[in-house]
C-alpha cells in the first residue's frame, strides 16, 4: 500500500497537554500533508511539508518531515477540548499521481478538559 | 466561497434502489474527487477528475457504480443497483490545478448513505 499509516490510532490527554501524532509511508514523496476531520464532517487541510522541508510550523502546530526514515510527525501543543477530532497523513507522489493523495487510517485525538 | 457542497447530506434507502450522490466544487478548481469512507477501510478514492476528464477511476468499486462531472461545477456519483455493503459516507473533494504540485483538498461535509 502506498497509503500513509498514523500512529497511534487513538491518542487520549488533558487540556493543556501536548499531543504527536506519526506517520510512516512507503514510497518516495512531492509533499506530505495533515488534515483534521471532526466529527460529522469533511476532512479539513492543516499544514503541507514538501519533500525538501524537514520543519513546519502553523499555529500551535509543528510538522516534521523525515525523508530518510519515511516519517512525519504532527504535534499540537497545548491542546484543548476543541482539538478533539481525527487526525490523517496524505502523501502526494507527484509524477504521474501528481494532484491525488494517499490518506492514513488515522489518529482518534481526544482532549479532556 | 461556500466551499464544496454535497447534496444529500443523509440518503437511506433500500437495497436494489438507485442512489445519486452530487457534489459542487469550488469554483474555479479543476481537480473533483469521489472518497469512501468506512470504519473497515478508511477512507478509499473512487474516482477523480481534471477538466472534467475521469482521470483514474480504478478505486471505483464495480460496475454498480458510475461517476460523471458534465461540467466544471457539478458531478454526480451513481449507484444501481444499491446493495447494504454501499453503506458508507461519501466525499467530494476538489483541488486547484495551478498549484497541483502541492495542492491541498477542499472537502465537502459528505453524504452519509445506509442502505438497507
Amino acid at each position: 500500500s502506498q497509503q500513509g499509516e498514523e500512529d497511534p490510532q487513538a491518542l487520549s490527554i488533558q487540556e493543556g497537554e501536548n499531543a504527536t501524532m506519526n506517520c510512516s509511508y512507503k514510497t518516495s514523496i512531492n509533499n506530505l500533508q495533515w488534515y483534521r476531520q471532526n466529527s460529522g464532517r469533511g476532512l479539513v487541510h492543516l499544514i503541507l511539508i514538501r519533500s525538501n522541508e524537514r520543519e513546519k510550523h502553523s499555529g500551535r502546530l509543528r510538522v516534521t518531515l523525515d525523508t530518510s526514515k519515511k516519517s512525519s510527525s504532527l504535534l499540537i501543543t497545548a491542546s484543548r477540548a476543541a482539538d478533539t477530532a481525527s487526525y490523517f497523513c496524505a502523501t502526494d507522489l507527484g509524477g504521474s499521481t501528481l494532484g491525488r493523495l494517499y490518506f492514513g487510517r488515522g489518529t482518534q485525538l481526544t482532549v479532556w478538559p | 466561497d461556500a466551499g464544496v457542497i454535497q447534496s444529500p447530506r443523509h440518503e437511506v434507502t433500500e437495497m436494489g434502489q438507485e442512489v445519486t450522490l452530487r457534489c459542487k466544487p469550488i469554483s474555479g478548481h479543476d481537480y473533483l474527487f469521489w472518497y469512501r469512507q468506512t470504519m473497515m477501510r478508511g477512507l478509499e478514492l473512487l474516482i477523480y477528475f481534471n477538466n472534467n476528464v475521469p482521470i483514474d477511476d480504478s478505486g471505483m468499486p464495480e460496475d454498480r457504480f458510475s461517476a460523471k462531472m458534465p461540467n466544471a461545477s457539478f458531478s454526480t456519483l451513481k449507484i444501481q443497483p444499491s446493495e447494504p455493503r454501499d453503506s458508507a459516507v461519501y466525499f467530494c473533494a476538489s483541488s486547484l490545478a495551478e498549484l497541483r504540485e502541492n495542492s491541498p483538498l477542499h472537502f465537502g461535509n459528505g453524504t452519509r448513505l445506509t442502505v438497507t
